[in-house]
């Protein structure tokens, strides 16, 4: 099945640790991107890259770091520098040339 | 000026009836607008893509687009209980590959 995978569902740390989120496809999307959504609020662009090797930052970029090495994988690592870890991520991937953006099913971070 | 604005919400309807979601954007630039459905504790879904004025239909899904008011809305006819869920208007920013999102407006469909 093609589709776009996150895991896990549901991730709990402690402050002060780093965590790192998995995100892949196997859609051939050259695309992917990093969002974060806040409850009772639309989702903002952390990190996005275009290509492998290359990405840039969103709107929301401070505290997070990502790497592209391959082109279905696109790991997001949440900091012990991000101020307010805690909320519902979403990785999206999008294919070449089209500008529709189909997220995976998104994982639960919880810091206490 | 929120770059993406829709309107506050919740929105109830009847089954059957139609359900109009609106989103106005600011960025006179964009040119690319989605539609998206998030069920409760789910991910985004895309449902409708626009991109030129006027309408464009999918099944019961209606979206329409008014570059000159910025102006995009969502048409549900025939509304079904399995409808309800939070809409996401979103937006390309001109001159980007960036997705900017509304807050989102909760549809309840009530049987």
């Amino acid at each position: 099945d093609g589709g776009i995978t996150q895991s896990p569902k549901y991730l709990f740390r402690k402050e002060g640790q780093n965590v790192t989120l998995s995100c892949e496809q196997n859609l051939n999307h050259d695309a992917m991107y990093w969002y974060r959504q806040d409850p009772g609020q639309g989702l903002r662009l952390i990190y996005y890259s275009q290509i492998v090797n290359d990405f840039q930052k969103g709107d929301i970029a401070e505290g997070y770091s990502v790497s592209r090495e391959k082109k279905e994988s696109f790991p997001l690592t949440v900091t012990s520098a991000q101020k307010n870890p805690t909320a519902f991520y979403l990785c999206a991937s999008s294919p070449t040339g089209a500008r529709e953006q189909y997220f995976g099913p998104g994982t639960r971070l919880t810091v206490t | 000026q929120k770059e993406v604005e829709q309107n506050s919400g919740p929105l109830s309807v009847p089954e059957g009836a139609i359900a109009s979601l609106n989103c106005t954007y600011s960025d006179r630039g964009s040119q690319s607008f989605f539609w998206y459905r998030q069920y409760s504790g789910k991910s985004p879904e895309l449902i409708m893509s626009i991109y030129s004025n006027g309408d464009k239909e999918d099944g019961r899904f209606t979206a329409q687009l008014n570059k000159a008011s910025q102006y995009v809305s969502l048409l549900i006819r025939d509304s079904q209980p399995s409808d309800s869920a939070t809409y996401l208007c979103a937006v390309i920013r001109g001159g980007s590959e960036k997705l900017v999102f509304g807050k989102g407006m909760k549809l309840t469909v009530n049987p």
